[in-house]
């Protein structure tokens, strides 16, 4: 079965440090991966993809990711948080056979936390 | 530019209440279109989606239905409303033109049955 795993349910990092949010998948054929974040109250805002290419896809907001199709992870990343990176982030991959639909599973998210 | 827009922004309903919540998008054509329920501040959980007018698939089982009585307008709807409805309802579009296009999503309606 197609699903995808965000293994913290918290993350917590000092302002200036690098941040990493995880996500790893199991899905059949090629993944098309997605990485959306969400502030209290509001919809999801879409950070960046990963359909083919380069490994590193960058992003919105000084965000990237990384795809390794080896350990079938797409972890997020960010080289220095910040307070305002405070928010829930949600993995997702696209359901395979569903380019027509675009259907989408998501992980359980992430609530990162960036501490002063 | 496109936008999405959902309304209302929050809702109180008794239990047995109809629901009628408006999703609408500007700026694109026959764009797929989708019904997610959030429940607890965490997991999505996708209610319809439908990829043209008239044209819906329900996901779940449940007391809720959608229609797509126009191109860029997608309505959840109820009967009746149970307790276990409440929760942040969530409307997005994806564009057709490209087949690995990413969802956007509407500000949400928070639905509180009491």
């Amino acid at each position: 079965a197609q699903s995808v795993a965000q293994p913290e349910d918290q993350v917590n990092v000092a302002e200036g440090n690098p941040l990493t949010v995880k996500c790893t998948y199991s899905v059949s054929g090629n993944p098309y991966l997605f990485w959306y974040v969400q502030y209290p109250n509001r919809g999801l805002q879409f950070l960046l993809k990963y359909i083919t290419g380069d490994n590193l896809v960058k992003g919105s907001y000084g965000f990237e990711a990384e795809f390794n199709k080896s350990q079938t992870s797409f972890h997020l990343k960010k080289p220095s948080a910040l307070v305002s990176d405070s928010a829930l982030y949600f993995c997702a991959v696209r359901v395979p056979g569903s380019s027509n639909t675009g259907k989408l599973i998501f992980g359980q998210g992430t609530t990162l936390q960036v501490k002063p | 530019s496109q936008t999405i827009h959902q309304w209302p922004a929050t809702l109180v309903q008794p239990v047995g209440s109809p629901l009628s919540l408006e999703c609408t998008v500007e700026g694109t054509s026959n764009p797929n279109l989708y019904w997610y329920r959030q429940a607890a501040g965490r997991g999505l959980q996708l209610l319809f989606y439908s990829v043209g007018i008239g044209q819906i698939s329900s996901e779940v089982p449940q007391n809720l239905s959608a229609s797509r009585p126009q191109d860029r307008q997608f309505i959840l709807s109820s009967k009746k409303l149970l307790l276990s409805d409440s929760g942040f309802y969530l409307c997005a579009w994806r564009a057709l033109a490209g087949f690995n296009n990413e969802q956007f999503f509407g500000p949400g309606t928070r639905l509180t049955v009491l």
